[in-house]
């Protein structure tokens, strides 16, 4: 079965300082995976998803993650943070293989922190 | 163009009783999830609901349930309350045919078991 893993449940960065926000994954198939991050009391919106096409995606808002099979991981950046910024961000992969719509498993959460 | 929208917003009941959440998916949407978001955790998968079927199950018992209506909506019931069931009930939309890999997330509704 597909899953994530984000180390780190809370991460503090000043304002201006680069963000990074870190997503593994296990998956016996390719994976599709995305991110999406959740302001209080709100759901979810998809900053950005990879689906097997380039390696660096880059999403809303200045954010962008990397693929990199060999380590597994899904990292999430954003080269200046803004106090804006501040929410919970969460990596999730597709659950099934075939075609169509599936289903997503996601990672507990990484709460981002800006310090002014 | 309406996005994913929910209803309650809230709601209260007490153990043993049953709800009723509504989702309406966006626009052109055909496909809709539930997930269910517990305090301080990530979203878990409930079901998928596409062309009114039950597609996919997360691990999730018999007390949930669902339907999905002609115009696309759908609707979460969750038998015999249990205190466990607090928390947020995400409804998500996505469009089958064109792979379906993003999803559209509603507002939640709230729901908290007394």
């Amino acid at each position: 079965a597909q899953s994530v893993t984000q180390l780190g449940s809370h991460v503090s960065v000043s304002e201006g300082a680069l963000v990074l926000l870190r997503c593994n994954y296990s998956s016996s198939v390719p994976p599709y995976l995305f991110w999406y991050v959740q302001y209080p009391n709100q759901g979810l919106q998809l900053l950005l998803k990879y689906t097997s096409a380039a390696t660096l995606v880059k999403g809303i808002n200045g954010f962008e993650a990397e693929f990199k099979k060999s380590e597994t991981s899904f990292h999430l950046t954003k080269p200046s943070a803004h106090m804006s910024d501040a929410a919970e961000y969460f990596c999730a992969v597709r659950r099934g293989s075939g075609g169509g719509a599936d289903g997503l498993t996601f990672g507990k959460g990484t709460h981002l922190i800006i310090q002014p | 163009d309406a996005g994913v929208t929910q209803s309650p917003t809230h709601l209260i009941k007490t153990r043993g009783q049953q709800v009723t959440l509504r989702c309406s998916p966006k626009s052109g949407h055909d496909t809709v999830s539930w997930y269910q978001q517990a305090l301080g955790q990530g979203p878990q998968f409930i079901f998928q609901y596409y062309e009114e079927e039950e597609r996919q199950r997360g691990n999730f018992p018999d007390r949930f349930s669902g339907h999905q209506f002609p115009n696309y909506s759908s609707e979460l019931n969750v038998n015999a309350l249990l205190l466990g069931d607090s928390a947020l009930y995400l409804c998500a939309s996505s469009f089958r045919t064109s792979g379906g890999h993003e999803q559209f997330f509603g507002p939640g509704t709230r729901l908290t078991v007394l």
